[in-house]
């Protein structure tokens, strides 16, 4: 069965420290990569994606995400995290040839002051 | 503005009264799907659709009924509500030229008793 795997229920990092919210996935073919953050009472946001070419993705607010081809697995990083990242993040994979995303069952993030 | 729209934002309902959330989105996008979105699960795919009149079956179909009869609308159909169906629904759209990455709703929080 296809699956994303998200191992942390909750990400704890002292703001101004680097952080990493962990993704592996186990799909078919070559897949497309996502990550979404949720703030509380809001819809998800687009924060970066992983099709091909550099294993290194920046994306939006500063975050960035490796893609790691032999380990299955797309991390999220921040290199300074703030208070304000504070968020449900989601890691999410579209198969290859499939027409759906996949997603993990998320990562609290909590930074503090 | 582009925007996927959903209503209404929250809903208390009984058991078994027929309710209908709708779900319209401004970019012109192939692809609508509805999810919804339980502690510890993730964000589950209820249907799909790949164009008007073309609809699928997600990974938790049962209960729910769509329609895709406009490019633009896709509404999500409870004939029977249960209590078990309380949770957060988030619609969303996409396309190709989009590389795949969803647009999503502010999300419906259903509370069925």
């Amino acid at each position: 069965a296809q699956s994303v795997a998200q191992p942390e229920d909750q990400v704890n990092v002292a703001e101004g420290n680097p952080l990493t919210v962990k993704c592996t996935y186990s799909v078919s073919g070559n897949p497309y990569l996502f990550w979404y953050v949720q703030y509380p009472n809001r819809g998800l946001q687009f924060l970066l994606k992983y099709i091909t070419g550099d294993n290194l993705v920046k994306g939006s607010y500063g975050f960035e995400a490796e893609f790691n081809k032999s380990q299955t697995s797309f991390h999220l990083k921040k290199p300074s995290a703030l208070v304000s990242d504070s968020a449900l993040y989601f890691c999410a994979v579209r198969p290859g040839g499939y027409n759906k995303l996949i997603f993990g069952a998320g990562t609290r993030l909590a930074v503090h002051p | 503005e582009a925007q996927v729209t959903q209503n209404p934002r929250y809903l208390i309902t009984v058991t078994g009264k027929k309710l209908t959330v709708t779900c319209s989105q401004n970019m012109n996008h192939e692809y609508m799907s509805w999810y919804r979105q339980d502690p510890g699960l993730g964000l589950r795919q209820i249907y799909y659709s790949m164009n008007v009149e073309v609809t699928d079956k997600g990974d938790v179909p049962e209960g729910y009924k769509v329609s895709r009869k406009e490019k633009r609308n896709f509404p999500l159909i409870l004939e029977s509500p249960s209590p078990n169906q309380t949770s957060l629904y988030f619609c969303a759209s996409w396309d190709r030229r989009s590389s795949y990455e969803q647009y999503f709703g502010p999300g419906t929080r259903l509370t069925v008793t």
